[in-house]
């Protein structure tokens, strides 16, 4: 079983629409979630980094982690063609990161 | 930009080869880490560096290797090369290598087995 799980995609949404990504992870040790946004031929930056459970809300982006049912969650308000990425949910874990697969968003203007 | 410096960008070459990543690190980073990203199994953990000492290692292949050096910079040696090695190599930097502490990717190295 892979550590954390996350539908490929890919999304399409209009300008303007709310982005609802999610991921489920496998290990309740688990204790620092992030999600990363990788564009185009760049490699992955930092979007959003939480630890244990609850909500963490930055401009448009909105982490939240339910550590109950093992499950990370992003929203993006306000959705802009510049969001249009791939989003990568990881956890941390003993200096390992574990990535899921990535959702594959477009923004369509 | 990330700080993270990866040379080369691309890379082309035939099976059975062996090839070396370099990767410079952020200012002031003593961890290094190496991923690689590829269609079918995403981003793959391979192994982290603290300040020169192998501090974990994840799905390494034996027939990779790497080594960070006392100026902190990183190489990440592939050898016998197989078509299957073709993705993208990702080397990532933090602080500190403790649990809290973010990476910071670089724009990686594409290889191609031909």
């Amino acid at each position: 079983q892979k550590e954390v799980e996350q539908d490929p995609g890919p999304l399409s949404v209009p300008e303007g629409a709310i982005v609802s990504l999610n991921c489920t992870y496998s290990n309740s040790a688990f204790q620092y979630f992030m999600w990363y946004r990788q564009y185009s031929r760049k490699g992955p930056e930092l979007l959003m980094y939480t630890y244990s459970s609850g909500n963490k809300e930055d401009g448009r982006f909105t982490a939240q982690v339910d550590k109950s049912s093992k499950y990370i969650s992003l929203f993006i308000r306000d959705s802009q063609p510049s969001d249009s990425a791939t989003y990568l949910c990881a956890t941390l874990n003993d200096y390992k990161l574990s990535f899921g697969a990535g959702t594959t968003v477009t923004v369509r203007a | 930009d990330s700080g993270v410096t990866q040379t080369p960008k691309h890379l082309i070459t035939a099976t059975g080869q062996r090839v070396t990543l370099r990767c410079s690190p952020r200012s002031g980073d003593l961890s290094v880490y190496w991923y690689q990203q590829s269609l079918d199994q995403g981003l793959q953990f391979l192994i982290q560096y603290y300040n020169g000492e192998e501090r974990a290692k994840g799905n390494i292949l034996e027939r990779f290797s790497a080594q960070q050096f006392p100026d902190l910079h990183s190489e990440l040696n592939l050898s016998s090369l197989e078509l299957g090695d073709s993705a993208l190599y990702f080397c990532a930097s933090s602080v500190e290598g403790q649990v809290d502490s973010p990476l910071h990717f670089g724009n990686g190295t594409r290889l191609t087995v031909t």
